[in-house]
């Protein structure tokens, strides 16, 4: 069974817009931390969001902000005021409490930001 | 802070040869991590190095293989290459195995022929 579900292969948003890109985990281990990476077509992973599994509070970092819902399983990122540097792949990960190093990445969603 | 670097940053080799990358971690991070990532298989983890000692392995053949040096830089090297070794190999450093956050280098990219 996949442990991170990125479902949306492909999103369009109109520019200043906000958008939400939809992550499901799976995992029995009470300890995990969740994370949101942007890949531009360069190649390079950049870090966006950290969520922990005992974290009271939804993360925010500037326009990024991550919708936590524990008891779903989802963590689902938000974009606000949407950029045309957006545009880029997403990649949702998790990493299960003691476990060294090993992020298990979603498929990635792909978000197009239309002007 | 310089971020995480990787050299080089594009390869050509051809099948049955052998590779290998560098990874140079951030400052003060101790951990180097490497992930494999393919249009077919997405991200895949490697293998994890801490102190100079792999913690934590993949599920790939015996044919890659890394090591780090007491600088917490890392190599990882792949042996007899297979077309299918075609991929973005990308290393990414924290400051601990088991927490922190990773950050990735711009990849090492690798075309097999």
């Amino acid at each position: 069974a996949q442990k991170i579900t990125q479902t949306q292969p492909g999103m369009f948003v109109q520019e200043k817009e906000a958008v939400t890109l939809d992550c499901t985990y799976d995992t029995s281990d009470p300890s995990y931390g969740l994370f949101w990476y942007k890949q531009p077509s360069s190649g390079e992973m950049i870090f966006l969001i950290y969520q922990g599994s005992y974290d009271q509070q939804n993360a925010t970092e500037g326009r990024y902000s991550l919708n936590f819902q524990k008891a779903r399983k989802s963590a689902n990122l938000v974009i606000s005021a949407s950029q045309l540097g957006d545009s880029a792949m997403y990649f949702c990960a998790m990493r299960e409490g003691g476990s060294q190093g090993n992020l298990i990445f979603g498929k990635g969603t792909k978000l197009s930001v239309k002007p | 802070k310089a971020g995480v670097t990787q050299t080089p940053r594009y390869l050509i080799k051809t099948r049955g040869q052998q590779v290998t990358l560098s990874c140079s971690p951030i400052s003060g991070h101790r951990s180097v991590s490497w992930y494999q990532q393919t249009p077919g298989q997405g991200l895949q983890f490697l293998f994890e190095y801490f102190s100079e000692t792999q913690r934590n392995k993949g599920n790939f053949p015996g044919r890659f293989s890394g090591r780090q040096f007491s600088n917490s830089r890392s190599e990882m090297n792949v042996s007899t290459l297979e077309l299918g070794d075609s991929a973005l190999y990308l290393c990414a450093s924290s400051l601990t195995s088991e927490s922190g956050t990773q950050y990735f280098g711009p990849g090492t990219r690798l075309l097999v022929l």
